[in-house]
């Protein structure tokens, strides 16, 4: 089956630090990849999506400049939190697909808490 | 737009119960619908994939149904386990806009008591 393995599973770090999140595709070449916010007790939020070797298209209210995506390869895609806030920690979930018959695989997810 | 909806927001039953997970959804022209599963804490684990052309699909204890005419799924679960415990998400992915983008439904928080 297709498995997308997330890295790191958490993360913390310093107020004004960056940090990097990676979400690979291990068996498969993943055309499309997304990335998601989820706060306690909520639902899944879209932040963008990334295809391979293009920008990532993201969604209204989601900055651009701090939630950065880099979708180098059809099995990986990265998002750097840039100088990352306590109101960045959060759960960041990542999932990918391959066509359109193929169903979304997810990430176990990285819990990202900033101090 | 797609809107998904899911009924219950929760539900508890005993142990070794049936039980019928709803979703529901505004636009019939869907590639497909997926039904997952979250643990507190953790990613999604896909636990069946139905196709628009498909009615039902089953896995173990796990059955999916699908009414693309009248924009309903259900998941039904069979002789449920306390493991059974976890939010369970229903999912299309809409066929119109070129979009590839998931529209989820907010989840049934289901707790099965030992």
């Amino acid at each position: 089956g297709a498995v997308v393995s997330q890295h790191p599973s958490w993360v913390i770090c310093k107020s004004g630090t960056s940090v990097k999140i990676e979400c690979r595709s291990l068996d498969f070449q993943a055309t499309t990849m997304f990335w998601y916010r989820q706060f306690p007790k909520q639902s899944l939020m879209l932040m963008a999506t990334s295809n391979e070797g293009s920008k990532a298209t993201y969604e209204q209210g989601v900055e651009k400049d701090k939630f950065l995506i880099n979708h180098a390869s059809l099995t990986l895609s990265t998002l750097t939190v840039t100088s990352a806030h306590p109101e960045d920690s959060s759960f960041y979930i990542c999932s990918a697909i391959r066509t359109v018959n193929y169903g979304y695989t997810f990430g176990s997810g990285t819990r990202l808490t900033v101090v | 737009k797609q809107e998904v909806t899911q009924i219950p927001a929760a539900l508890s039953v005993p142990e070794g119960e049936n039980l019928v997970l709803n979703c529901s959804f505004t636009d019939s022209a869907i590639y497909n619908l997926q039904w997952f599963r979250q643990d507190p804490g953790k990613g999604l684990t896909s636990l069946l994939l139905i196709q628009s052309s498909q009615r039902e699909q089953t896995s173990g204890r796990l059955n999916a149904s699908l009414d693309k005419s009248s924009g309903r799924s259900t998941l039904y679960i069979a002789a449920s386990q306390p493991g059974d415990s976890a939010t369970y998400l229903c999912a299309v992915r809409p066929a119109q806009g070129g979009s590839e983008k998931l529209v989820f439904g907010k989840g049934t928080k289901l707790t099965v008591n030992p």
